[in-house]
């Protein structure tokens, strides 16, 4: 069964570094997003993207955040400049329609941003 | 405003009973909701989806009920399974671009 796969599983940095989280889709997938997760919270939307463009992006996807998929397979996940609150994990997910609920998430990078 | 969100944080159920989890939603213009499954270590799964012209939609096992009088929407699992142990999102979708607004989680621990 394809899966969508994230790089890495966990990641320690220190406060300000830069951050790039990795992410393969589903080979037949067009729509991307990414989600995070605080420990023991609610799973948050923070940017769709297609047709390498963003879609929408949360409140919570400020300008330290930053996406793009570079070589059409990759799908990546920039941190700009870390704060202690980006402390989560972070899921990838897919989709081959639009306006879909069934979204493939992938297993998740956990972020601890000391 | 968007708030889904679930009852209660926990639910115990004896292997092969019927799992019924709830949970309220607050915009009544809500009109796509979706349950995911969450296994420890792993990321949402999806389980069941409903759009708003339906009021119940069967899946295997599962079975999802909407009351939009009520702003009420329930996963009902039978025969529940030791594998069925995870945390359980309801979730509505709130945008156009598959923007999922997801609710607290509820863990769901089948006993043997």
């Amino acid at each position: 069964e394809p899966e969508v796969t994230q790089t890495p599983s966990h990641q320690v940095t220190q406060m300000g570094q830069e951050v790039i989280l990795r992410c393969v889709p589903i080979s037949n997938h067009l729509y991307f997003y990414w989600y995070r997760q605080i420990l023991g919270q609610k799973v948050e939307f923070l940017v769709s993207f297609y047709n390498n463009e963003i879609s929408e992006k949360s409140e919570i996807f400020d300008d330290q955040f930053s996406v793009e998929r570079p070589d059409g397979s990759n799908f990546t996940l920039k941190i700009r400049s870390t704060k202690l609150e980006d402390s989560a994990m972070y899921f990838c997910a897919g989709s081959g329609t639009e306006n879909t609920g069934e979204l493939f998430f992938g297993e998740g990078s956990r972020l601890t941003v000391l | 405003g968007e708030s889904v969100g679930l009852h209660l944080p926990t639910l115990s159920v004896q292997e092969g009973d019927n799992s019924i989890i709830n949970c309220a939603y607050s915009n009544s213009a809500s009109d796509y909701f979706i349950w995911y499954k969450q296994e420890s270590g792993k990321g949402p799964q999806f389980i069941i989806d409903i759009r708003s012209n339906m009021d119940k939609r069967q899946g295997q096992r599962v079975t999802v009920l909407l009351n939009k009088t009520v702003k009420h929407l329930s996963l009902q699992i039978a025969a529940t399974q030791p594998g069925d142990s995870a945390v359980y999102f309801c979730a509505e979708n709130t945008g156009a671009n598959s923007k999922l607004t997801f609710g607290k989680g509820i863990t769901l621990s089948v006993r043997p």
